[in-house]
């Protein structure tokens, strides 16, 4: 079956502008996550969604960090006046909930911040 | 506050050779433990969960409570082997993955 997906692949934006990125999740998988991955560090969580709630978003940099989650489906990961520190590449997740806790990721979109 | 180390950003071997990939991780409780594999131009891919016990293209973890580590194991590297490992944690009361930093395996020939 599909995957989970991520749209773009690449986003390049000029520093001050704001930027969505898109994640589609396995069909019927309840929960959801985001993920970044600076150049030459790990990965680190960014919120989390369980339906269309986020009862974890406290890996968010700053409050110019939002998502949203509609439908039990599409989130959308919003950078308002983007700065060159976010530059990363975004991993979505997602998870089929309960007991099975296996995380399925997306192939990420590139942000670089100019 | 929970953590994950892979003390080894780099890795080398020779095709045929015996790998293990370290990972130690804190977390004061029973955490679920999980590899994750990044080939070249493909996304991150789940490997391996402690829980399930399975071998999965030849590799094994086995979590060790007493030495909190959740090492990987191959008896055979083949040179497809050769990616990122990264090595996870999530804690009995939330959901994030906790990842390491990751190692770089490279298979030589």
């Amino acid at each position: 079956g599909a995957g989970v997906s991520q749209s773009p692949s690449n986003k390049v934006t000029e520093k001050g502008k704001d930027v969505e990125l898109r994640c589609d999740p396995i069909s019927g998988h309840t929960a959801l996550y985001w993920y970044r991955q600076r150049l030459g560090q790990g990965l680190e969580f960014l919120i989390y969604f369980q339906g269309n709630s986020a009862p974890d978003k406290s890996g968010l940099p700053s409050d110019r960090f939002s998502a949203e989650r509609t439908g039990e489906s599409v989130s959308t990961l919003t950078i308002q006046r983007t700065q060159q520190e976010d530059s990363a590449v975004y991993l979505c997740a997602s998870s089929p909930g309960g007991s099975q806790r296996e995380q399925y990721f997306g192939p990420g979109t590139r942000l670089t911040v100019t | 506050a929970q953590r994950v180390t892979q003390p080894e950003k780099l890795l080398s071997v020779f095709k045929g050779a015996p790998v293990e990939l370290k990972c130690n991780y804190s977390y004061s409780g029973s955490p679920e433990l999980f590899w994750y594999v990044q080939y070249s131009r493909q996304r991150l891919q789940l490997l391996l969960r402690h829980i399930s016990r399975e071998s999965i293209k030849g590799f094994t973890a086995d979590l060790n409570k007493g030495e909190t580590s959740f090492h990987l194991k191959k008896p055979f590297a083949q040179e497809e082997d050769s990616a990122m490992y990264y090595c996870a944690l999530i804690g009995t009361s939330g959901s994030r993955l906790t990842f390491g930093e990751g190692t770089q395996l490279t298979v030589n020939p």
